[in-house]
């Protein structure tokens, strides 16, 4: 099994351009995460999906962010337009029962918006 | 308050020492509890879970439960430098919600 893959590792754009992260997850995962993690918040849940079905994005920042899985092997995240702040390691991670069971974390994205 | 606190850190301990991090969670019906490890530049990897009060022994790691004072432990015994790393506690707040919080995370430093 090849884990969680995402891509890009690392992304470097330019304020207000549009982002696009990726990922993979384990095949037979049924729970999808994405996360961000930066020094001041820690790593912090922006969405999640069951079954490509997003059950729960208060975490998600703002308008600015939206997050798609249109089947099981894919989902993406997307930033448009893009702000400094929003710099950060990018988490994908999956798991067959959710938060109740180990969550499989991908490399993660870096992204830096300057 | 934070849904999950852990002790800043950072913590430095000699190796060979026992290593101590502490985590408290906010939602008295949170069921399942974590703790995962994460080197620099790397992802979290979980190392150990525990779903009922008392010690759960893995190794020279224990994770330690308490649900009545909503408290959540991991003890590191004869600590080796491979073990400095970021230690990241998370709680899954049970019922029908599926989302793991994370705290965090509490940077160890094994000194040799």
């Amino acid at each position: 099994d090849a884990g969680v893959i995402q891509s890009p590792r690392h992304e470097v754009t330019e304020m207000g351009q549009e982002v696009t992260l990726r990922c993979k997850p384990i095949s037979g995962h049924d729970y999808l995460f994405w996360y961000r993690q930066t020094m001041m918040r820690g790593l912090e849940l922006l969405i999640y999906f069951n079954n490509n079905v997003p059950i729960d994005d208060s975490g998600m920042p703002e308008d600015r962010f939206s997050a798609k899985m249109p089947n099981a092997s894919f989902s993406t995240l997307k930033i448009q337009p893009s702000e400094p702040r929003d710099s950060a390691v990018y988490f994908c991670a999956s798991s067959r029962q959710g938060g109740y069971e180990k969550l499989f974390f991908g490399s993660g994205t870096q992204l830096s918006v300057l | 308050q934070k849904e999950v606190e852990q002790n800043s850190g950072p913590l430095s301990v000699p190796e060979g020492a026992i290593a101590s991090l502490n985590c408290t969670y906010s939602d008295r019906g949170s069921q399942s509890f974590f703790w995962y490890r994460q080197y620099s530049g790397k992802s979290p990897e979980l190392i150990m879970s525990i779903y009922s009060n008392g010690d759960k022994e893995d190794g020279r790691f224990t994770a330690q439960l308490n649900k009545a004072s909503q408290y959540v432990s991991l003890l590191i015994r004869d600590s080796q430098p491979s073990d400095s790393a970021t230690y990241l506690c998370a709680v899954n707040s049970g019922g029908s919600n599926y989302k793991l919080t994370f705290g965090k995370g509490t940077l160890l430093t094994v000194n040799p």
